[in-house]
């Protein structure tokens, strides 16, 4: 059974560039949730999807949106990308009755 | 945004001893976690609490939800090269699943010496 799966692992943008990174979530789960952590920092709350809709949104400009599929998996984009979004950008899954388990990551490196 | 405030920042140990790291908070959560991250990996989650006052073992790893729900300690026993790595501690105003957001400490850098 895969946990949760990123794709991709590494990527190099340069600013202004648009982005999008990708989510399956560990199966049997349908939340899927997104955090951006910077190096040295604890993850910071994007977004949280269910039922294919933005659940709960943390403080994080318009140039960051999701989607969510009916299979559960999930997508991120940025765009107009800046220097500062340079981090690890994390998928998290679970149920509301479950709590949530991470992936591997994408690194996102802007240039 | 706003993090947990989380501590030590870093620890050096010898292979054996035990270490304790703490985390604290100005508000209530209802759930409690602690994550392990390796470099260039994801956090993998230790431990979930989702009662005041509750005690929960994980093999070496023991950790507590505070009482007044403000705060969570994570205790690792005999540590081993193994535990190498960034020990995070998360809350949520959720009590269960993964209906609401985690907010997270900064982490503590544990580095133990053979």
């Amino acid at each position: 059974d895969a946990g949760v799966t990123q794709s991709p692992t590494h990527l190099i943008k340069t600013r202004g560039q648009q982005v999008t990174l990708r989510c399956s979530p560990k199966s049997g789960h349908d939340t899927v949730s997104w955090y951006q952590q910077a190096l040295g920092q604890g993850p910071q709350f994007i977004f949280q999807y269910y039922e294919e809709e933005e659940r709960q949104r943390g403080n994080f400009p318009d140039r960051f949106s999701g989607h969510q599929f009916p299979n559960y998996s999930s997508e991120l984009n940025v765009n107009a990308l800046l220097l500062g979004d340079s981090a690890l950008y994390l998928c998290a899954s679970g149920t509301d009755q479950e709590t949530q388990y991470f992936g591997p990551g994408t690194r996102l490196l802007v240039l | 945004g706003q993090q947990l405030n989380q501590s030590p920042q870093s620890m050096f140990i010898q292979e054996g001893e035990d270490v304790s790291m703490n985390c604290t908070s100005s508000s209530i959560f209802n759930t409690w976690l602690w994550y392990k991250q390796d470099p260039g990996e994801g956090p993998v989650l230790l431990i979930a609490l989702y009662k005041a006052g509750e005690l929960t073992s994980n093999g070496r790893l023991t950790a507590q939800f505070g009482i007044t729900r403000k705060d969570s300690f994570l205790n690792i026993s005999a540590s081993i090269p193994s535990d190498v790595g960034i020990y995070f501690c998360a809350g949520s105003r959720w009590s269960g699943g993964s209906n609401y957001k985690l907010t997270f400490g900064k982490g503590t850098l544990l580095t133990v010496n053979p």
